[in-house]
């Protein structure tokens, strides 16, 4: 069946570093991107998304791109910040019933001070 | 409320009883949808309304679970018999608009129940 896979599952970077997440789908069908961030014991909060007829989209210092004919994702966070920290979910719309998402399994993102 | 608000935050049941999850969308939202999240997974999709009609439950684990939406606004999520394979968070989901497409879906902070 359809799945989208995330990696990697944790990353550490230094305050002020990038922090770059990636993410396959292989539905080929699939039109709509979004990333999520959620914190501990928070709900998942819509940071950035995109859609399938766009291969990039910037919003500050995040920024989301996509390569349809490869089938996969990336979410840039630039500058980061300890608030930063969280868990990353990226996810993928099905492509017999777009309301559907398909999510990866997570990102833990941890920001040095 | 300006957010997806659900309740209760934190339900404990017995294995066998029954549970009900309320989840109260952003006022005027058409979609709703309902997740399962296991500890360290991302969001699983169960079910999706569209105003008190629900379009796809093809997510829903077994008959044991069952949501509805009367009057298309608040929505419940029944669990019956609950087993413990049943512990999880259980997000709810809504959107402004029809989800022919896909868009954005505004989550509540989930019920976590824990089955004993």
């Amino acid at each position: 069946g359809e799945n989208v896979e995330q990696h990697p599952s944790t990353l550490s970077v230094q305050e002020g570093d990038s922090a770059v997440i990636k993410c396959t789908y292989s539905d080929s069908a699939s039109n709509y991107f979004p990333w999520y961030k959620q914190e501990l014991g928070k709900r998942p909060q819509l940071i950035i998304d995109i859609r399938s007829n766009v291969g990039e989209k910037k919003d500050q210092r995040i920024a989301v791109t996509l390569n349809k004919t490869a089938k996969h994702f990336s979410l840039h966070i630039t500058e980061t910040q300890p608030e930063d920290s969280a868990v990353y979910f990226c996810a993928a719309s099905r492509g017999d019933s777009s309301y559907k998402l398909i999510f990866g399994s997570g990102t833990r993102l941890l920001v040095r001070p | 409320g300006a957010g997806v608000s659900q309740s209760p935050r934190y339900k404990v049941a017995k294995r066998g009883q029954d549970v009900a999850l309320r989840c109260d969308p952003i006022s005027g939202h058409v979609s709703l949808f309902w997740y399962q999240q296991a500890l360290g997974q991302g969001p699983e999709f169960l079910t999706y309304f569209q105003n008190e009609a629900q379009l796809d439950k093809s997510g829903l684990p077994s008959d044991r679970f069952f949501a509805e939406r009367p009057e298309g606004s608040v929505s419940t999520l029944k669990i019956q018999r609950t087993q413990q394979e049943d512990s999880a968070v259980y997000l709810c989901a809504s959107s402004p608009l029809r989800a022919w497409e896909g868009q954005p879906q505004h989550f509540g902070d989930g019920t976590r129940l824990s089955i004993l």
